[in-house]
């Protein structure tokens, strides 16, 4: 069975530019996280979403970030515009029940 | 979410077992506690959970005290592979978000 997919691993930007990361979710999963993990912390939730409804959007910044689920299938974040700050590992996830699974997340460079 | 306190790194010898503690005092009647571990460059990956009684999977043991204010991840015998950052979490289960703390910082050494 294959996992949650992100893409890309990796991305470079400069700031105020915008920027965009992808994640599809373990098949039949109708529940999908998006967490931000800085530097030597433990990742933190930015979103929730149950099928395409976003359910728990409280710790998104929504002045420069937004996030959709279309089809409540695959779904993508946004950064737009980009700070110095938002230089993050960003992390999908996905559940059915009682575990999440996660992707191996995209790194995000800010110059 | 309760809080939950472990210490920031630990080292165990490879072939020996690797006991992980976890604070968790404030845990609720309905909060599960869950283990998940990171290794370097990879997503978080789910090990275990429990309620109030001990569980065991193909991966590590959880053991949780009778006041279920504490409890401890065994990995019977560690790999090199093992080595990792030990996240523990309380969690009401289902979909709700999961509140990662620093976690413990696992070495293993050959």
């Amino acid at each position: 069975e294959a996992g949650v997919v992100q893409s890309p691993r990796y991305k470079i930007i400069e700031k105020k530019q915008p920027v965009a990361f992808w994640c599809n979710p373990i098949s039949g999963h109708n529940t999908l996280y998006w967490y931000r993990q800085n530097l030597g912390q433990g990742p933190e939730l930015l979103i929730r979403y149950e099928n395409e409804e976003a359910v728990d959007d409280s710790q998104l910044p929504k002045d420069r970030f937004s996030a959709e689920r279309l089809k409540g299938v695959d779904s993508t974040l946004k950064i737009q515009p980009a700070e110095l700050g938002d230089s993050a590992v960003y992390l999908c996830a996905s559940s059915l029940g009682e575990t999440q699974y996660f992707g191996p997340g995209t790194r995000l460079l800010v110059l | 979410d309760a809080k939950t306190t472990q210490p920031p790194s630990m080292d165990c010898a490879e072939g020996r077992a690797a006991n992980l503690p976890c604070n968790h005092s404030t845990i609720s009647g309905n909060e599960y506690v869950y283990w998940y571990r990171q290794i370097h460059s990879q997503g978080p990956q789910y090990i275990i959970h429990g309620l109030k009684n001990n569980e065991t999977n193909e991966m590590a043991s959880l053991i949780i005290t009778e006041d279920r204010k504490s409890s401890t991840l065994i990995l019977p015998h560690a790999t090199l592979r093992d080595t990792a950052v030990y996240y523990c979490i309380a969690s009401l289960g289902g979909a709700q978000k999961l509140v990662f703390g620093q976690g413990t910082r696992l070495t293993i050494n050959p």
